[in-house]
């Protein structure tokens, strides 16, 4: 079966710009979290969502960051006004928790550059 | 927070042996062990439970003490596909990884 995807890609922005980051999970996961990996850096928690519901937002840098997941399915997350630290890799994963099995499998990831 | 990982960095030829190491500060719930290649996503490789359950890749195999706060990835007759950044990353009762400060691991012929 197909695995998470992410679009776009690559993303450029000129800083001041808002910019919005797909991700499509897999089917039927009711875990989506999001994660920003700088360059040489491991990734770091941003929000995580179970099914609609946004469970924890205690990782997001600041209020330019907002994410959502309004179906439970797709999630989306938007970044206002954006800067030049706001430059990273933004990956996404689902996840299917199964008693204490908390699998999480990542997508390609949408690299930012922030001009 | 973060939890950290010794070494920084391996090489090895084909066929040596190695052992990635993580210690956490915090109590942990579950650790969960992935590769990530350049440019590419991080890979599952592995996630073990307080109590000793596991789960993952055949050829990788991992412990977790739970006293100490550490689990130890031990990858053994390395494949030039095993090269790549090797991250840990611990599970607290929230559902939420901390990822570690990762181990670049280069496997020459």
């Amino acid at each position: 079966g197909a695995g998470v995807s992410q679009s776009p890609r690559y993303k450029v922005a000129k800083r001041g710009q808002d910019v919005a980051l797909r991700c499509d999970p897999i089917s039927g996961h009711v875990s989506l979290f999001w994660y920003q990996q700088a360059l040489g850096q491991g990734p770091e928690f941003l929000t995580y969502f179970q099914n609609e519901a946004q469970l924890d937002k205690s990782g997001l840098p600041s209020d330019r960051f907002f994410a959502e997941r309004p179906e439970g399915s797709v999630s989306t997350l938007k970044i206002q006004r954006t800067q030049q630290e706001d430059s990273a890799v933004y990956l996404c994963a689902s996840g299917l928790k199964t008693g204490n099995w908390n699998e999480q499998f990542f997508g390609p990831g949408t690299r930012l550059t922030v001009l | 927070q973060q939890p950290v990982q010794s070494p920084q960095a391996v090489i090895l030829r084909e066929g040596e042996d190695a052992v990635i190491n993580c210690s956490s500060s915090k109590a942990l719930y579950s650790v969960h062990w992935y590769r990530q290649k350049h440019g590419e996503a991080p890979v599952f490789l592995m996630i073990l439970l307080k109590g000793g359950e596991q789960k993952g890749h055949d050829k990788i195999s991992a412990s977790f003490n739970e006293k100490k706060q550490q689990s130890s990835l031990y990858l053994t007759a390395s494949q030039l596909s095993y090269s790549g950044t090797y991250f840990c990353g611990t599970e607290y009762p929230t559902d939420k990884l901390i990822f570690g400060t990762g181990t670049r691991l280069q496997v020459f012929p």
